[in-house]
């Protein structure tokens, strides 16, 4: 069954950083293009970030451009989320979703999302 | 950016059919996609590209699109149809995903 697996969340204070990653199985990973999503408590959802197929095309959502960076590595199917300068208002759980298809260019709705890790910035 | 608008929530008897609006600027022109969340759990896509379903949701689930709303139509709800759903879209202008503000659906 196609998989994917956060982890590295934690507490973390405000302005420090964290690195979260997400672990792929059981599907080709380097055709697919990976989100970050990311849902604040009782709140919403909220995209984060996205990272095409080989890593050409990422975009970012202006309230996380500038302090996190997505990256990929696709020999170890594994997706990554530097997050830098971090804020009360950045906790959250985190989620990693796969594309629909394979490359697209951040397009395409996302089908199969891990469970989420949970992020939470606080002194 | 685009801006998504859903109603905070719908309520529909067992049996009944819930229609979830998404209403947008140009919403006609793009593929919305619908997520399903339940208490707890990540979200599940449950249709894409306007009014296609992806294998595995029931046939209950429809789309559609008409002028500047999107409908997502539950049909014959049933009590595990209880859950938040969200709209979403890819702004072009932006490069972004852009979620609606996500609506609850109440089984009474």
């Amino acid at each position: 069954q196609v998989q994917l697996v956060e982890s590295g969340g934690g507490v973390v204070q405000p302005g420090r950083s964290l690195r979260l990653s997400c672990a792929a199985s059981r599907f080709s990973f380097s055709r697919y293009g990976i989100h970050w999503v990311r849902q604040a408590p009782g709140k919403g959802l909220e995209w984060v970030a996205v990272i095409s197929h080989d890593g050409r095309k990422i975009y970012y959502a202006d309230s996380v451009k500038g302090r996190f960076t997505i990256s990929r590595d696709n020999p170890k199917n594994t997706l990554s989320l530097q997050m830098n300068s971090l804020r009360a208002e950045d906790t959250a759980v985190y989620y990693c979703a796969k594309d629909i298809n394979t490359y697209c260019g951040g397009d395409c709705p996302a089908d199969v999302w891990g469970k989420g890790t949970t992020v939470t910035v606080s002194s | 950016s685009h801006v998504l608008t859903q109603p905070p929530s719908v309520s529909v008897a067992p049996g009944q059919t819930a229609r979830i609006t998404c209403g947008g600027d140009n919403i006609e022109s793009k593929n919305i996609h619908w997520y399903q969340q339940k208490p707890g759990q990540a979200p599940v896509l449950v249709i894409y590209d306007i009014t296609k379903r992806p294998s595995g949701i029931p046939e209950r689930f429809s789309g559609s699109n008409s002028g500047n709303t999107a409908i997502l139509t539950i049909s014959r709800v049933e009590a595990g149809d209880e859950a938040d759903y969200y709209c979403q879209v890819w702004d072009s202008s932006s490069d972004h995903w852009v979620f609606g503000g996500g609506t609850k659906l109440t089984v009474l």
